[in-house]
């Protein structure tokens, strides 16, 4: 079965510093996608990759997917507190079947 | 704006005792899916509905039931709730199409007592 690790587990940075998570499948990815969890919430979809080499950036989060579509990365330039919470990779595994990650939990340093 | 609306928030039952999740969804959306996160762990898939068409995770407990009575609704019924089951249950929905992204809500946190 397909499985997403993610690195780091955890990351604490101070404001303003660059900071990047990746994500590494077991199997070649048709569809990844990042969601941002606040503690005890749900998850917000922040972007989508699904082609080997895209990247999409939306105000300072930028996400790759690699060319062998089997690692993605998340960028934050100049991180800031709103940029805490718990991000997830996800994937779909099988028709309608979507797993997760388990999460890097950022936490921002004002 | 919820889209994606589940009740309660925080949820505490008694070992044993019967408990039901609620999803409720204002996006007209084809699937429902139940998933279960425990504490810094992944989100598990339990199960989906597509429509009225249900389907169970392989490994979900039987313990764990759902009910989808019409498009917006869907119910999570855990028959004896162990402590084990303790977890943030959380519902998403998606159109059905390839390659879309899942609307979550908020989230149940359950706690088992």
């Amino acid at each position: 079965s397909q499985e997403l690790e993610q690195s780091p587990q955890s990351l604490i940075v101070q404001e303003g510093k660059n900071l990047t998570i990746n994500c590494t499948s077991s199997k070649t990815l048709y569809g990844l996608y990042w969601y941002k969890q606040k503690y005890g919430e749900g998850l917000i979809f922040l972007m989508m990759l699904q082609k080997g080499g895209e990247e999409k950036s939306h105000e300072k989060i930028t996400a790759k997917l690699d060319e062998k579509k089997q690692q993605s990365s998340l960028h934050i330039t100049a991180s800031q507190p709103s940029h805490a919470g718990i991000y997830l990779c996800g994937a779909h595994s099988g028709t309608y079947k979507y797993i997760f990650g388990t999460g890097t939990r950022l936490k921002v340093l004002a | 704006d919820a889209m994606v609306i589940q009740n309660p928030r925080y949820q505490v039952t008694q070992f044993g005792k019967p408990v039901t999740l609620s999803c409720s969804q204002t996006l007209n959306h084809n699937v429902m899916y139940w998933y279960q996160q425990k504490s810094s762990q992944a989100p598990k898939l339990l199960f989906h509905y597509y429509d009225k068409d249900f389907n169970n995770e392989a490994d979900t407990p039987d313990n764990f039931q759902s009910r989808r009575p019409n498009t917006s609704f869907c119910f999570l019924d855990i028959r004896s709730p162990g402590l084990g089951d303790a977890a943030m249950y959380l519902c998403a929905t998606s159109r059905g199409q390839v390659y879309e992204k899942l609307f979550f809500g908020s989230g149940t946190q359950l706690s088992v007592l």
